[in-house]
């Protein structure tokens, strides 16, 4: 079965603090992605990485970096937080040559600004 | 470009009795077609998938959907509801086309009476 972990389930940071969100896949798959998850609006997708050291923006890239030093290993950066960036953030992953294209989620972080 | 609309943001059904989230889209390319649902606190598990193969697709848990290309739905049914159903389920398109972009729809939460 192919596992999606996240670091941390729940987090509470302060405004302006620097946030790492970590996830980790175990199925060598190329293709890795970061959503958030807001009532109302679905998960709508930050950054995506089809590589190594690639990255891509998404919809909603502003305030965000990501990060992928290892196949497994993709990390999304909240430079300074914010209190709109309190939300769920989902990582999921997926093998490009699987032509249905589908996603593998971890459990998500639930993550507050205060 | 692509879209996917799901009619519904609450559903609520009698446990025993039918259930049906709606689901329609829009896609240039051929699409791809999927139902994930997410129980509380938890990450997304994908339901079933439709990939250009049979357009009566079955999932997991008694779950199926069918692909009517001429009306662009894909709605999601199950012929008895149970109380482990209850959950918020998304419905998502891809296509094949130069890179792996999918589509979220904002999700229609079930509720089960007893």
């Amino acid at each position: 079965d192919v596992k999606v972990t996240q670091s941390s389930r729940y987090l509470v940071k302060r405004t302006g603090e620097k946030v790492f969100l970590e996830c980790v896949q175990d199925m060598d798959h190329e293709n890795m992605f970061w959503y958030r998850q807001d009532p109302g609006l679905g998960l709508r997708l930050i950054y995506f990485s089809y590589d190594v050291k690639m990255k891509e923006k998404g919809d909603i890239p502003e305030g965000y970096s990501v990060s992928r030093e290892k196949k497994e290993r993709f990390s999304l950066i909240l430079e300074s937080a914010s209190t709109n960036q309190t939300s769920m953030y989902l990582c999921a992953s997926s093998f490009p040559r699987n032509k249905s294209y589908e996603q593998y989620f971890g459990p998500g972080t639930r993550l507050t600004v205060t | 470009a692509q879209s996917v609309t799901q009619l519904d943001s609450h559903v609520s059904v009698s446990e025993g009795t039918p259930v049906l989230l709606r689901c329609n889209y829009s896609s240039s390319y051929s699409p791809s077609l999927f139902w994930y649902v997410q129980h509380p606190n938890k990450g997304l598990q994908l339901l079933l998938k439709y990939t250009s193969a049979a357009t009566l697709v079955k999932g997991i848990n008694g779950f199926e959907a069918e692909f009517k290309k001429s009306e662009t739905s894909f709605h999601l049914t199950k012929p008895s509801a149970h109380m482990s159903d209850a959950a918020e389920y998304f419905c998502v398109v891809s296509f094949s086309g130069g890179y792996q972009k999918v589509t979220f729809g904002t999700g229609t939460k079930l509720q089960v009476i007893p």
